[in-house]
């Protein structure tokens, strides 16, 4: 499969723990997103990645979030002492051009 | 900054019959894409259709066509002889680069849930 991959599907977790989300781009892809959706809402941009570097981050990504791409493949998104309002589907998408092309999703629910 | 509205939250249609579902959006840019993608439930989001802003015509793929107004900045999706399947969550996005001009970065807009009745 040459898919977007993300892991884990879905994640339960408590306040306050520190979780963490892999996604695994199309590998020819150079560009890599991350975004994240709630129920009945469009996908908001997160943070974006060019090869290894981190272009772009959103105002949405506080400081307890960090993102990183190493060698430019896989990425992963890191989430520190969760909070009830980090509930949400994240998205990871890649492209090598204009199209986007999306992973399933990897949904957070914090009790 | 971009920004994409659906005023349109639910729709819904007759199996075999067509809909149109409405975007429009704001930006300051010259260089820009529009794209209709599909949510099916519980499953990932796929481009529908694109048309970049430069093109006059209308884009079309097979039963999704759009409506490309770009004064009027409106960007609306027909689907003709809908189909069961059809029934997803629609999102319109635009895809610009930033004020840098070096990163490129997809606005959604809030979606459209449409429902194909049998």
């Amino acid at each position: 499969d040459t898919g977007v991959s993300q892991n884990p599907r879905h994640k339960i977790t408590k306040r306050g723990q520190n979780v963490t989300f892999r996604c695994d781009p199309i590998s020819e892809h150079n560009r890599l997103y991350w975004y994240r959706q709630t129920l009945g809402q469009g996908p908001e941009f997160l943070t974006y990645f060019q090869n290894e570097a981190q272009l772009e981050k959103s105002r949405l990504l506080s400081d307890r979030f960090s993102a990183e791409r190493p060698k430019g493949s896989f990425s992963t998104l890191e989430i520190q002492r969760t909070e009830q309002g980090d509930s949400a589907m994240y998205l990871c998408a890649s492209s090598f051009a204009r199209e986007l092309f999306f992973g399933e999703g990897s949904r957070l629910t914090v009790l | 900054a971009q920004t994409v509205t659906q005023s349109q939250p639910e729709m819904s249609v007759q199996e075999a019959e067509t809909v149109t579902l409405s975007c429009t959006y704001d930006t300051s840019e010259n260089n820009y894409y529009l794209f209709w993608y599909k949510q099916p439930p519980s499953r990932q989001m796929i481009l529908v259709i694109r048309q970049e802003a430069y093109k006059q015509q209308n884009a079309t793929e097979n039963r999704f066509s759009v409506n490309f107004q770009k004064a009027a900045k409106s960007f609306s999706l027909k689907i003709s002889d809908s189909q069961l399947g059809d029934t997803a969550m629609y999102f319109c996005a635009s895809y610009t680069l930033n004020s840098g001009g070096s990163n490129y970065k997809l606005t959604f807009g809030k979606g459209t849930l449409l429902t194909v009745n049998p």
